[in-house]
């Protein structure tokens, strides 16, 4: 089945630096990828929409100066936490939408675990 | 922000027993969607559910859907240690754009 690969799966950085998380659709081609962060024992919170070509979709409430997204081709987006602070710290993760029908599958990645030292 | 809340928050059971876990949400929706998430994991696709639909099948997975209720339930049959996890409902309004309930933590004893 379709795979959806996010990395790395955990990163550790020191406060004021920036890390970048991949998100790649490996036997498809996604037109859309979202991110969602989620904090331990909590939900799923949408934070972007990525859109192949074009800039992303940002929920209200989050930065996109801080939290940068490039979705460059149709397999690959990634997120960059920009000067990163502790409280960045949070399980990120990445879902690709496959085809154009609705509804369409979407498939999720296994997450990547940032903290922030 | 959150679509709904899920109930209960937590569910503890024994194996072989049956757990039914509910999700409500606030807006009119295309489909709604159940996902399970094994601890600091990625998320598993159970199953979707048409706006249209009432109830649904998968193996031991069975989902209800109340559209005048806006509420949904996922019912779990003889429970298997293995079926600890959390699960998460899930609504789209259009598209792949999901919004996710608040979750229920299962857990099923040996």
């Amino acid at each position: 089945g379709a795979v959806v690969s996010q990395h790395p799966s955990r990163v550790i950085c020191k406060s004021g630096t920036s890390v970048k998380i991949e998100c790649r659709s490996l036997d498809f081609q996604a037109t859309t990828m979202f991110w969602y962060r989620q904090f331990p024992k909590q939900s799923l919170m949408l934070m972007a929409t990525s859109n192949e070509g074009s800039k992303a979709t940002y929920e209200q409430g989050v930065e996109k100066d801080k939290f940068l997204i490039n979705h460059a081709s149709l397999t690959l987006s990634t997120l960059t936490v920009t000067s990163a602070h502790p409280e960045d710290s949070s399980f990120y993760i990445c879902s690709a939408a496959a085809g154009t029908g609705d509804p369409n599958t979407i498939y999720f990645g296994e997450g990547s675990w940032l903290t922030v030292v | 922000s959150q679509q709904g809340e899920e109930d209960p928050q937590a569910l503890s059971i024994q194996e072989g027993e049956n757990a039914t876990m509910n999700c409500s949400y606030k807006t009119s929706i295309n489909n709604l969607q159940w996902y399970r998430q094994n601890s600091g994991r990625g998320l598993v696709h159970l199953i979707l559910i048409r706006s249209n639909e009432r109830e649904k099948h998968s193996g031991r997975l069975r989902v209800t859907l109340d559209t005048s209720k806006k509420s949904s339930s996922l019912l779990i049959t003889a429970s298997r240690a293995a079926d600890t996890a959390s699960y998460f409902c899930a609504t789209a309004t259009s598209g792949s754009r999901l919004t996710f309930g608040e979750g229920t933590q299962l857990t099923v004893n040996p």
